[in-house]
């Protein structure tokens, strides 16, 4: 089984910065995603990460620490459009190869 | 090209009913899995298919839940006897053959138990 952790909600103001964490605790891992889910719509694929490091992909970066069970999303240059839950997945292969395991979701919240 | 498709988009039902979800994966894409969202709450995972393995069922709530598979393509869940706590978004996603793959998920379908 796996226990996934990450903030309920965070604020910041356009043109700043925000940095999501989430911690996990599986009996295996294969690999960690981040997706973005707008209010009403389906989420879609921000990142993965599989290797320790950070992985950047325009205003979006991804960290994975695995010693640590931890990762984070930085968002540099927040847009109001930027507004949306954040989702953390981890894949376990000891239960099975293919499923995801997800977050609660962070909402982040962009202001004027 | 076309994206993962589901239908209907919206679904009410009274309680105790049977109702049937289906998803249309992107062509080509040999997995599929089914999630559940409730409000305000994260993806629970519910079943998987991969190719011509057995599915894993493990996330399935109960046995009112199942879901099949035909040829490959086309994927249809059904949930039988609705309780109110089914009502949920449910969500299909599809990616191809590889553990890195990602998820290409559809628009969801939005079923209310009255």
């Amino acid at each position: 089984g796996q226990n996934i952790d990450q903030p309920t909600e965070m604020t910041a103001t356009e043109g700043a910065i925000v940095q999501i964490n989430c911690t996990y605790q599986t009996s295996g891992f294969n690999g960690l995603f981040w997706y973005q889910q707008h209010a009403g719509e389906a989420p879609t694929f921000l990142s993965y990460n599989v290797l320790d490091g950070l992985e950047e992909k325009g205003r979006f970066s991804s960290f994975l620490s695995r010693s640590k069970g931890y990762s984070y999303l930085l968002l540099k240059e927040l847009q109001m459009k930027d507004s949306a839950s954040y989702l953390c997945a981890v894949r376990d292969p000891t239960d099975s190869w293919g499923k995801l395991q997800f977050g609660a979701g962070t909402q982040v919240v962009v202001t004027p | 090209g076309a994206g993962v498709s589901q239908s209907p988009s919206n679904k009410v039902t009274e309680k105790g009913k049977d109702v049937e979800l289906r998803c249309d994966p992107i062509s080509g894409h040999t997995a599929l899995y089914w999630y559940r969202q409730s409000l305000g709450q994260g993806l629970e995972f519910l079943i998987y298919f991969q190719g011509n393995s057995a599915p894993d069922k493990s996330g399935l709530p109960s046995d009112r839940f199942s879901a099949e598979r035909t040829g490959g393509s086309v994927s249809t869940l059904t949930i039988q006897r609705t309780q109110q706590e089914d009502s949920a978004v449910y969500l299909c996603a599809s990616s191809p053959v590889g553990t890195g793959d990602e998820q290409f998920f559809g628009p969801g379908t939005r079923l209310t138990v009255l």
